[in-house]
């Protein structure tokens, strides 16, 4: 079983730059989330979609950032523009999500590293 | 917040057993405890979870309090391979609440 994808693997780019960053699930995973883990830390979530709704970007900054899952499989993770405090791994997970999410597992890509300068 | 406590570091030498804590005073009755571990330049990976009784998988096992305000991954054997950082996380029963991850505890292996 193919796991989650995500490209690129790495970004570096100046403040006010635009960035965008993919992320192809797990096939027949119906949640997709995308958290920001700033080093040192542990990830904190973005946005959660379930299908192609979102159903959690309360720690979204919107004004910046905006994301996407066109026809409820892939998504795009945009920041537009940037600041030197995006600089993080951005990591994309996955999970099958049926019911009850107390014993959901969430299957992680390998994160995307951005470098804001 | 996080709502879970670890220690920030631990270590331990190969080959032994390793006992990594975890605290959740304030779990409700339908949490449950989730356990993910981070390699180095990796997104996590699930390990174990478990509601109240004590849980074994193939990497780990899960030792749940009786009161379940807190709980004990143990690893049987550590190897070099199982240095990574440990979270411990609540998962609601419901889907609309957030997962929070707190800053882990870093697990060293000595060789």
């Amino acid at each position: 079983e193919a796991g989650v994808a995500q490209s690129p693997r790495y970004k570096i780019i100046e403040k006010r730059q635009s960035v965008a960053f993919w992320c192809n699930p797990i096939s027949g995973h119906a949640t997709l989330y995308w958290y920001q883990q700033i080093l040192g830390q542990g990830p904190k979530l973005l946005i959660q979609f379930q299908n192609n709704g979102v159903v959690d970007d309360s720690q979204l900054p919107k004004d910046r950032f905006s994301a996407e899952r066109l026809k409820g499989v892939d998504s795009t993770l945009k920041i537009q523009p940037a600041k030197l405090e995006d600089s993080a791994v951005y990591l994309c997970a996955s999970s099958v999500l049926q019911g009850s999410s107390s014993t959901d597992t969430q299957y992680f890509g390998p994160g995307t590293r951005l470098t804001v300068l | 917040d996080a709502k879970t406590t670890q220690p920030n570091s631990m270590e331990s030498n190969e080959e032994e057993p390793v006992h990594l804590p975890c605290n959740h005073s304030t779990i409700s009755g339908t949490d449950y405890i989730h356990w993910y571990r981070q390699l180095p330049s990796q997104g996590p990976e699930y390990v174990i979870h478990g509601l109240t009784s004590n849980v074994n998988n193939r990497m780990a096992s899960l030792a749940i309090a009786e009161d379940r305000k807190s709980s004990t991954l143990i690893l049987h054997r550590a190897t070099l391979r199982d240095a990574a950082v440990y979270y411990c996380i609540l998962r609601p029963k419901t889907s609309y609440d957030k997962v929070i991850f707190g800053p882990g505890t870093s697990l060293s292996v000595i060789p």
